[in-house]
């Protein structure tokens, strides 16, 4: 039981470059979301999805599309990565019995110069 | 709109030595409280939740922390403190009628353990 996962652990982008983030968890949960950690800022909503097929704006979603074909991953892309968006990508899962318990993977440092 | 206030961003404590951890909420109800920890290079980690009841809560690890809503506060707390807390402690808070999961987060504190 892996939990949640995400792969690359880190990335260095060119700014207009683009990229995809994934996430996968193995525990069934319907809830996923893609965070933002930024020094001083704590974590922000980015995207955030209750089901396979659905996703839902968060708190700071431009300049991010997502996508969730299957239950069990849950992807970030950066259609033209821009400075801005250098941060720490933080995905967490939740099942619906306990919305508020999340699990979230270890993290994709990206750095986009 | 919601918003959570940790006041403190870098605490220093002694092992052993007692710990509060300050988060200070803004909300026109009840609110759902959490803290979640990330230990260096990992992901967040649930410690304890608030939704109703008794103020006093216990989580995981040793930590409680307790609901005062006179004070909109909900403080982290552990009487003794081992090398091992170390790492960045965030108080979150669930917008005003969501039932989708989403949180508001705190902009963090840093807890630093001195031997």
């Amino acid at each position: 039981n892996a939990g949640v996962t995400q792969t690359p652990k880190f990335r260095v982008l060119k700014t207009g470059q683009s990229m995809t983030l994934l996430c996968a968890q193995d525990m069934n949960h319907e809830y996923m979301y893609w965070y933002r950690q930024d020094p001083g800022m704590g974590l922000r909503l980015i995207h955030y999805s209750v089901g396979e097929g659905t996703t839902a704006k968060g708190e700071v979603p431009d300049g991010y599309n997502v996508s969730r074909l299957k239950k069990q991953n849950f992807l970030l892309g950066l259609e033209s990565a821009a400075p801005s968006q250098t941060s720490v990508y933080f995905c967490a899962s939740s099942n619906q019995r306990d919305l508020y318990e999340q699990y979230f993977g270890p993290g994709t440092r990206l750095t986009v110069t | 709109a919601q918003s959570v206030t940790q006041p403190d961003i870098h605490i220093t404590v002694s092992e052993g030595a007692s710990l509060e951890l300050r988060c200070n909420y803004s909300y026109g109800a009840t609110p759902y409280l959490f803290w979640y920890v990330q230990s260096p290079g990992q992901g967040l980690q649930l410690l304890l939740k608030y939704f109703s009841g008794d103020t006093l809560v216990q989580g995981i690890k040793g930590f409680e922390a307790e609901f005062k809503r006179s004070q909109s506060s909900f403080n982290l707390r552990k009487p003794s403190v081992h090398w091992s807390d170390a790492a960045e402690y965030f108080c979150a808070v669930v917008p005003f009628s969501s039932n989708t999961g989403k949180l508001i987060f705190g902009q963090g504190t840093t807890l630093q353990v001195k031997p």
